[in-house]
């Protein structure tokens, strides 16, 4: 079964420091998301990407975020100086363009 | 969804009797609705749609209902399993949009 494969699993980095978040989709998906979780919190979403360029971004996908997909399978996201709120549990999601999202198993990043 | 913060609503029922997992929505423009499955340590799982032309979609020993009027949603799996212990997360969506999740609801099926 086709899945979303996400890396690094666990990622533990320093305040201040740039942490890139690395995506595979699955083949024939376009759309692609990035989510986050904080610990026992809702699932929340920062933004959508298709056709090379986000579609769609919230409040919390602010200056320090950016998302690319620089090679034509991998999408990236990228947070340029972390900060210990950005401690959360980021998800990538995919999409054929049937509104289903289909989840990776999360990368936790944990900002000391 | 609804926003339930830290806390999570508990759902605690015997292994083999029927759930029903209930999620309010806030966006009446909503047309399509999802119920994810998170399992401990893994991103949601889908477990079934519904787009607001329809109010009954039924799957394996799951149904979802959507009330457009109260802008309710609710998630039913019959015999349930141990291994249906996870958080359930509604989803809706406008228009093709980003997904917007509810709080979740935790169920804990006692064998």
């Amino acid at each position: 079964e086709p899945e979303v494969t996400q890396t690094p699993s666990h990622q533990v980095t320093q305040m201040g420091q740039e942490v890139i978040l690395r995506c595979v989709p699955i083949s024939n998906h376009l759309y692609f998301y990035w989510y986050r979780q904080i610990l026992g919190q809702k699932v929340e979403f920062l933004v959508s990407f298709y056709n090379n360029e986000i579609s769609e971004k919230s409040e919390i996908f602010d200056d320090q975020f950016s998302v690319e997909r620089p090679d034509g399978s991998n999408f990236t996201l990228k947070i340029r100086s972390t900060k210990l709120e950005d401690s959360a549990m980021y998800f990538c999601a995919t999409s054929g363009g049937t509104g289903e999202l289909f989840f990776g198993e999360g990368s936790r990043l944990t900002v000391l | 969804g609804e926003s339930v913060g830290l806390h999570l609503p508990t759902l605690s029922v015997q292994e083999g009797d029927n759930s029903i997992i209930n999620c309010a929505y806030s966006n009446s423009a909503s047309d399509y609705f999802i119920w994810y499955k998170q399992e401990s340590g893994k991103g949601p799982q889908f477990i079934i749609d519904i787009r607001s032309n329809m109010d009954k979609r039924q799957g394996q020993r799951v149904t979802v209902l959507l009330n457009k009027t109260v802008k309710h949603l609710s998630l039913q799996i019959a015999a349930t399993q141990p291994g249906d212990s996870a958080v359930y997360f509604c989803a809706d969506s406008n228009a093709g949009n980003m997904l917007t999740f509810g709080g979740g609801t935790r169920l804990m099926v006692k064998p």
